[in-house]
């Protein structure tokens, strides 16, 4: 059973479009992480959003937690090939399994030149 | 500044072989992990363990074991290994007041990885 579901699972876009990919679940999380990863490394953290409704951004990425905190979001605006990569989305907190992280399936990012 | 060590990089095993996968931390975190990566599956947790002697089985412990005897170790133990454990392995580690839920200064780093093939 995958706790959080991903969506899209491959985006493939040209340098200059924006695109969005979301992370949703039936449960309630306390936290939500994102994190990027490239091939042969392990994923690195972008953001930890706690609060229902929270949004943060860095630079050209939006993110965005749900008000019920069962959702998220993530937002890039005018992608680069730079923001290629695996983006992964992590919940923290479930219930009684605390001190785990359940990871998504993640969405494979590509932009083109 | 290290952070996350693992080796090996890559090897691999015959079936029924087994092998020792290292990590290493020199950030003094109290919380060690360790995932597996499937591909098209994300990562899935195998065992954890909150400080130095204590560990806790994740999603998928079968046919792993851990041990802790130090806050910066934390080797994965592969017994009698199998087709199904072909996958890279990811530790981590991260650093926590007190507490099981995670805030919003807390931050996971990752290890680079260890590409494991067991033909």
């Amino acid at each position: 059973t995958q706790l959080l579901e991903q969506s899209p699972q491959f985006l493939s876009i040209q340098e200059g479009e924006n695109l969005t990919v979301y992370c949703n679940s039936s449960s309630v999380f306390s936290s939500l992480q994102w994190y990027r990863q490239e091939p042969g490394e392990g994923p690195v953290l972008l953001v930890t959003v706690v609060t229902g409704g929270e949004v943060k951004k860095l630079k050209r990425l939006t993110f965005q937690f749900g008000d019920a905190r069962k959702d998220s979001s993530l937002h890039i605006t005018a992608a680069q090939p730079g923001d290629t990569g695996l983006y992964l989305c992590a919940g923290g907190g479930l219930g009684s399994t605390l001190g785990r992280l359940y990871f998504g399936r993640g969405t494979q990012l590509t932009v083109w030149p | 500044n290290a952070g996350v060590t693992q080796t090996p990089k890559f090897r691999i095993l015959k079936i029924g072989q087994s092998m020792t996968l290292q990590c290493t931390q020199d950030m003094n975190h109290n919380y060690m992990y360790w995932y597996r990566q499937d591909p098209g599956m994300g990562l899935k947790l195998i065992y954890y363990s909150v400080g130095a002697g204590i560990t806790d089985k994740g999603e998928v412990p079968n046919g792993y074991n851990v041990s802790r005897s130090t806050t910066e170790d934390f080797p994965l133990r592969l017994e009698l290994a199998a087709p199904s454990q072909t996958s890279v392995y990811f530790c981590a580690s991260s650093y926590r007041q007190d507490s099981y839920l995670p805030s919003t200064n807390e931050k996971l780093f990752f290890g680079s990885g260890t590409q494991l093939s067991v033909l």
